[in-house]
């Protein structure tokens, strides 16, 4: 299996809501990452973990709140998000050797398209 | 983090090969070079990646020029499928993994 799964693909929040957006992978990878992409933009990157903790946090607003409850699992918790949060937001995983020295090939997701009202 | 350079666009004739340039010039001796594209409205996908020799796979071909200063994507032979962006990308070791604004390919018929 070498898949990367996002859920749900689509998702319509208002500002004041609370949402999940969920990413699984079962190829025994220890690193998880979130991006989020605008249209016609590359992917920027918001949140690494590496072996369950949190490793890199790219000055994201806190209104993005990262889970990673195992190492399959990575969850992003959205609250009080703004119409500019809008994006498509994608998980990734790749394999780390040991923690904070991930080298090899990344394996995305289709990622989740978030429109914020 | 570290920089990469490439064309924002370029043109190919379908079952044409396509090279797909990329600089580099502050790459360092641990740093790996990554390929990768996305198609549209999908995640990005691994294509291929190197050190310091050529590399080939069922996608694509790479390579790496003997300063590793520049490097070459090749795709054999462009398919209407080949349509993407693609992203040059160096892998620094334990360092984020950032993505430049990528080549966009468009695969003439």
């Amino acid at each position: 299996d070498t898949e990367v799964t996002q859920t749900p693909k689509h998702l319509v929040m208002g500002m004041t809501n609370k949402k999940s957006l969920k990413c699984e992978q079962h190829m025994g990878h220890r690193a998880m990452y979130w991006y989020k992409q605008k249209a016609k933009k590359p992917p920027e990157l918001m949140f690494v973990y590496s072996y369950e903790k949190l490793s890199i946090n790219e000055s994201v607003p806190s209104r993005f709140s990262p889970e990673c409850p195992n190492s399959s699992l990575l969850n992003l918790h959205l609250h009080a998000l703004q119409p500019e949060d809008s994006a498509l937001y994608l998980c990734a995983s790749s394999q780390d050797l040991a923690p904070g020295t991930s080298t090899g090939e990344l394996f995305f997701g289709e990622g989740s398209r978030l429109t914020v009202l | 983090d570290a920089k990469t350079t490439q064309p924002n666009s370029m043109e190919s004739n379908e079952e044409e090969p396509v090279h797909l340039p990329c600089n580099h010039s502050t790459i360092s001796g641990t740093d790996y070079i990554h390929w990768y594209r996305q198609l549209p409205s999908q995640g990005p996908e691994y294509v291929i990646h190197g050190l310091t020799s050529n590399v080939n796979n069922r996608m694509a071909s790479l390579a790496i020029a003997e300063d590793r200063k520049s490097s070459t994507l090749i795709l054999h032979r462009a398919t209407l499928r080949d349509a993407a962006v693609y992203y040059c990308i160096l892998r620094v070791y334990g360092q984020n993994f950032v993505f430049g604004p990528g080549t966009r390919l468009s695969v003439l018929p």
